[in-house]
């Protein structure tokens, strides 16, 4: 799978929106970006994910580039619960897809 | 309804002891994972089982790591002769199903000491 490249940590203060950067130049056409997010003495949860156009839930919004090198990840109105390890990978639809791998992740610190 | 539990939440454990750590998924989802996340780091995947069998133990780190599921249900993770490398957070999901189609739901974890 792709790797990919995130900021090592990034401050928000509380209501704004949190855009969060992923690199994935290496990104191949059947590969999908995937968001999780990791809060202190938590399990990882999921967040969104996407192929090559834009996604939204009610968590978040997902932005990939028309070239699919990057992306980034919206919090529309962060919350101080939304601090936590955001981590984006990058998941190939065949072979042992199930496996999640994860790097280092950006720390979000949402200010009051 | 309930989402995956693991237990114990915190280990403490001398170097060379065994230990077993427990994990309960959701209620009919057929797979199951295990994963380590050692301090700072990111996931390390260990091990996957579909029903009761594990097609793919590639992770697991050596001949001292096992783990089993029965019922289709809990599954246990083994660390034999426990040494300080070890010492982890183990992380257990389970998912309706294999496949990147199938969201993974992680329970919290077991913090893992080794002294």
């Amino acid at each position: 799978d792709a790797k990919t490249t995130q900021p090592p940590s990034m401050d928000c203060a509380e209501g704004r929106a949190a855009n969060l950067p992923c690199n994935h130049s290496t990104i191949s056409g059947n590969e999908y970006v995937y968001w999780y997010r990791q809060i202190h003495s938590q399990g990882p949860q999921y967040i969104i994910h996407g192929l090559k156009n834009n996604e939204t839930n009610e968590m978040a919004s997902l932005i990939i580039t028309e070239d699919r090198k990057s992306s980034t990840l919206i919090l529309p109105h962060a919350t101080l619960r939304d601090t936590a390890v955001y981590y984006c990978i990058v998941r190939a639809d065949r072979g042992s897809n199930y496996k999640l791998t994860f790097g280092k992740g950006t720390l979000l610190t949402v200010n009051p | 309804g309930a989402g995956v539990s693991q237990s114990p939440s915190n280990k403490v454990t001398e170097k060379g002891k065994d230990v077993e750590l427990r994990c309960d998924p959701i209620s009919g989802h057929t797979a199951l994972y295990w994963y380590r996340q050692r301090l700072g780091q990111g996931l390390e995947f260990l091990i996957y089982f579909q029903g009761n069998s594990a097609p793919d133990k590639s992770g697991l780190p050596s001949d001292r790591f096992s783990a089993e599921r029965t019922g289709e249900s809990v599954s246990t993770l083994t660390i034999q002769r426990t040494q300080q490398e070890d010492s982890a957070v183990y992380l257990c999901a389970s998912s309706l199903a294999g496949g990147i189609n199938y969201e993974q739901y992680f329970g919290p974890g077991t913090r893992l000491t080794v002294t």
